[in-house]
């Protein structure tokens, strides 16, 4: 079937602009996490969502980043005001439950802001 | 809180010999997960292997194996007969086994395979 989607693959915004970038998870998977990987570095922990239960958004850097998902597909992070240092990667990743399963990984999202 | 670290920013070898990649951790946790992802330049990051803690037997996967020290909470990645196609960036992880299954990354080991 097919894997983890994500677009745009490339969005190039000006400081200040908000964005939405979108997540599709496999079909079936109820976890859903987002990530973000700055130029050369691992990637950080931004959010998780796990069925109904109430996501953990203990890693957003600011309230300028929000979440959301819709039941057990699509999710959508927003970046509100964007500023330079929100210039990365921004990859989601799904698994078929929260107690351990692999989490199967998007190409991601490569977000420049100038 | 937990850490993982990678002190080999990066490695070069030639194909066909083997590579070891060295990651070390930080937990206070005794039950978790702990990971080896490859991220080509494609971005797509794709598992490589993964051991459970609680397992002594070190985890393998037909040309890649790890070395699983719980107490010295270390956990290296060994590539015998490396390919071309191994260049990659390589990521450790850790995941704790209650809780939020997110993953805690290092940060990375970019391999090069030279022909």
């Amino acid at each position: 079937g097919a894997g983890v989607s994500q677009s745009p693959s490339n969005k190039v915004t000006e400081k200040g602009k908000d964005v939405e970038l979108r997540c599709d998870p496999i079909s079936g998977h109820t976890a859903l996490y987002w990530y973000r990987q700055r130029l050369g570095q691992g990637l950080e922990f931004l959010i998780y969502f796990q069925g109904n239960s109430a996501p953990d958004k203990s890693g957003l850097p600011s309230d300028r980043f929000s979440a959301e998902r819709t039941g057990e597909s699509v999710s959508t992070l927003t970046i509100q005001r964007t500023q330079q240092e929100d210039s990365a990667v921004y990859l989601c990743a799904s698994s078929l439950k929260a107690v351990y399963n692999e989490q199967f990984f998007g190409p991601g999202t490569r977000l420049t802001v100038l | 809180a937990q850490t993982v670290t990678q002190s080999q920013p990066e490695m070069s070898v030639q194909e066909a010999e083997t590579v070891t990649l060295s990651c070390t951790y930080d937990t206070s946790e005794n039950n978790y997960y702990l990971f080896w992802y490859k991220q080509p330049p494609s971005r797509q990051m794709i598992l490589v292997i993964r051991q459970e803690a609680y397992k002594q037997q070190n985890a393998t996967e037909n040309r890649f194996s790890v070395n699983f020290q719980k107490a010295a909470k270390s956990f290296s990645l060994k590539i015998s007969d490396s390919q071309l196609g191994d260049t990659a960036m390589y990521f450790c992880a850790f995941m704790k086994r209650a809780g939020a299954q997110k993953l805690v990354f290092g940060q990375g080991t970019r391999l090069t395979i030279n022909p």
